[in-house]
């Protein structure tokens, strides 16, 4: 079952824009991650906010993590083609429970 | 470092056979979970092996099943295949929880 929900379900703009992604998810957690999947390949780990956490910085991207509205951002800024890909949110509770991923929002970067 | 080596990439079977896919994890990692991909149910868990031992299992049938040998290469098995059971199949291994996962580039399963 989906835990997380990202929104929009596909987004396209031009190189140099800001893309910003939303995940909304269900119950309390213990830690947030964002992947990025390239088509067809294995996803790639971006980045992890723990609960506790309300923003987190890695290069261009930034997110955020709203526990109270159960729900988080990502925002990849000065976005370059390199950047098309599916992302994905996934929430990991507290115990030794699995990840469960939302079923991703897909970014097309526009050259 | 070595990255989670999955094999074969790519796998053709026809309905009614057996599927045994292979997954190297990081090494020192002794987390490692499964994961079917498809384009209508997104990424949807398996299950996750611990020290050898099955810590986490999905909502998937009894065709579906695992294991993990004691340097934490795991193998998942599929039997009697069925033509939904076509799909990319992710292997992630970890740390633990709190650590993010690090994925192999997943087989192609597709069942004719």
């Amino acid at each position: 079952s989906q835990q997380g929900e990202e929104d929009p379900q596909a987004l396209s703009i031009q190189e140099g824009e800001n893309a910003t992604m939303n995940c909304s998810y269900k119950t309390s957690i213990n830690n947030l991650q964002w992947y990025r999947q390239n088509s067809g390949r294995g996803l790639v780990h971006l980045i992890l906010i723990r609960s506790n956490e309300r923003e987190k910085h890695s290069g261009r991207l930034r997110v955020t993590l709203d526990t109270s509205k159960k729900s988080s951002s990502l925002l990849i800024t000065a976005s370059r083609a390199a950047d098309t890909a599916s992302y994905f949110c996934a929430t990991e509770n507290s115990g030794n429970t699995p990840l469960v991923f939302g079923k991703g929002t897909r970014l097309s970067v526009i050259a | 470092k070595a990255g989670v080596t999955q094999t074969p990439r790519y796998l053709i079977k026809t309905r009614g056979q057996q599927v045994t896919l292979s997954c190297s994890p990081i090494s020192g990692h002794r987390s490692v979970s499964w994961y079917q991909q498809t384009p209508g149910q997104g990424l949807q868990f398996l299950f996750e092996y611990f020290s050898e031992t099955q810590r986490n299992k999905g909502n998937f049938p009894g065709r579906f099943s695992g294991r993990q040998f004691s340097n934490s290469r795991s193998e998942m098995n599929v039997s009697t295949l069925e033509l939904g059971d076509s799909a990319l199949y992710l292997c992630a291994s970890s740390l633990g929880q709190g650590n993010g996962y690090t994925f192999g580039s997943g087989t192609r399963l597709t069942v004719v």
